[in-house]
């Protein structure tokens, strides 16, 4: 079965920018949607951002100007960068499937999530 | 932005008593297309959240009975119709009818 893992440095200094791929197993990325998600300690779930199958890129508007969302399909992973992190982005980081097939439009497949603290 | 409003907080059950859970949205979650995309996650303590229920309420894939969703519009409702041990954690709505996609502040269930 497809299954999602996030890798990266758990550990970021403030003002640099944190970079996290996710690889996807057991299936094909085509005809799905790839979402970023964190969940800040002791809180809830907040939207990142997504990638389609055909590169284009959905953001929060509230961080927007310091997101970048890629796809590498040859390799089955997209990753996320975010840039000029704070102590605010210290959060658990967890990709997902978005699967539209039969207009379903929900987070379908998780990865198990990876923690990233922004210390100096 | 569309908002998502969960009650309760937290929600303590008695095993084998029934559970419900409110989420409310501050604009009307019906797309263009007609379809309301709501669905409802549950994440036990320590785990990546789990996706539960799809278009208002549609059970997902190997999801117990006992689980589910209804409402329509702006106002929706999860139930668990008798709770048990593993269900225990954090239950989330969240909207994927128009961008950003956002999340409900989360209801926790717990036995008491």
């Amino acid at each position: 079965q497809v299954q999602l893992r996030e890798s990266g440095p758990g550990l970021v200094k403030p003002s640099e920018t944190l970079s996290l791929t996710c690889t996807v197993s057991g299936g094909s990325m085509n005809n799905y949607n790839w979402n970023w998600i964190r969940q800040p300690p002791g809180k809830g779930l907040d939207w990142i951002g997504n990638i389609y199958y055909s590169g284009n890129t959905n953001y929060n508007p509230s961080l927007q100007s310091r997101v970048t969302i890629s796809l590498d399909t040859s390799k089955n992973q997209f990753s996320l960068k975010l840039s000029s992190v704070t102590a605010a982005d210290t959060a658990v980081y967890y990709c997902a499937r978005e699967n539209w097939h039969y207009g379903m439009y929900a987070f379908d497949i998780w990865g198990q999530g990876t923690e990233v603290i922004v210390s100096s | 932005d569309i908002v998502m409003t969960q009650t309760p907080l937290s929600s303590p059950v008695t095993l084998g008593q029934p559970a419900s859970i409110s989420c409310r949205s501050s604009q009307s979650l019906v797309h263009s297309d007609g379809n309301t995309y709501l669905s409802w996650l549950q994440q036990r303590p320590g785990q990546p959240p789990r996706l539960l229920i799809y278009k208002i309420s549609n059970r997902f894939s190997g999801v117990p009975d006992r689980f589910s969703g209804s409402g329509a519009g702006t106002d929706f409702t999860l139930k668990i119709s008798r709770v048990e041990a593993e269900d225990v954690g954090v239950y989330y709505c969240m909207q994927a009818t128009q961008f950003p996609l956002t999340f409900g502040g989360g209801t926790k269930v717990e036995i008491k």
